[in-house]
């Protein structure tokens, strides 16, 4: 059965370092999404991708935050500087329509859980 | 405002008993969809079930269904014949609108512990 691949599974870090993390969607899926989420609480969602474009990045903290899918297939979410707060799960997330209406289900990765200490 | 509000943050259930877990939203939409995951412990989000705003019959996948009632704006997940497995976070999600670049919503989640 195919899925979402994202690397690493566990990142430690500390504040003011850079760090970058990969994800691969279900081969054939046109949109790709990152959220973040914090402990306690449900996704968020950072970005939005349709092949390679940017959809919909309102969410992110640009100021630190950049995300690309260049080939539109796989994708790399970086932050610089990781700051305390930063700490969560990032979830990356396929849908198989580059137009995904509001029937379109995601299919999530196993997540990376961040800590920044 | 909370588009999405599940109101129960903790529930217990014993094993092969049926459990409803809470979920009511906030759109002024016609067309949307709602949606269940369950988040285990590893992390991974996994698809439960799906409610067109549409459809007229409840959805059922297997032990789930999804309680829908429109004019009360809930879309209440029931998880028949509990099992161990079914321990981990449970997260009702909205779409809103038609085809285009919306953000999909997700509730605080509830946990559900189901103990022997």
């Amino acid at each position: 059965e195919a899925e979402v691949a994202q690397s690493p599974r566990y990142k430690i870090t500390e504040k003011s370092q850079a760090v970058a993390f990969w994800c691969d969607p279900i081969s054939g899926h046109a949109t790709l999404y990152w959220y973040r989420q914090i402990l306690g609480q449900g996704p968020e969602l950072l970005v939005q991708f349709q092949d390679e474009s940017v959809v919909d990045d309102s969410q992110l903290p640009k100021d630190r935050f950049s995300a690309e899918r260049l080939k539109g297939v796989d994708s790399t979410l970086k932050i610089q500087p990781a700051e305390l707060g930063d700490s969560a799960m990032y979830l990356c997330a396929s849908s198989f329509s580059p137009e995904p209406d509001n029937q379109e289900t995601q299919y999530f990765g196993p997540g990376t859980r961040l800590l920044v200490l | 405002a909370q588009k999405i509000t599940q109101t129960q943050p903790g529930m217990f259930v014993q094993e092969k008993e049926a459990v409803t877990l809470d979920c009511t939203y906030d759109t002024s939409d016609q067309s949307y969809g709602l949606f269940w995951y369950k988040q285990p412990s590893s992390g991974e989000m996994i698809f439960l079930i799906y409610q067109g705003s549409y459809d007229e019959q409840n959805a059922t996948e297997g032990r789930y269904s999804l309680n829908f009632q429109k004019a009360r704006k809930s879309a209440n997940l029931v998880i028949s014949a509990s099992q161990l497995g079914d321990s981990a976070m449970y997260f009702c999600a909205m779409r809103e609108g038609g085809r285009g670049s919306y953000i999909p919503t997700f509730g605080r989640g509830t946990s559900l512990i189901v103990h022997p």
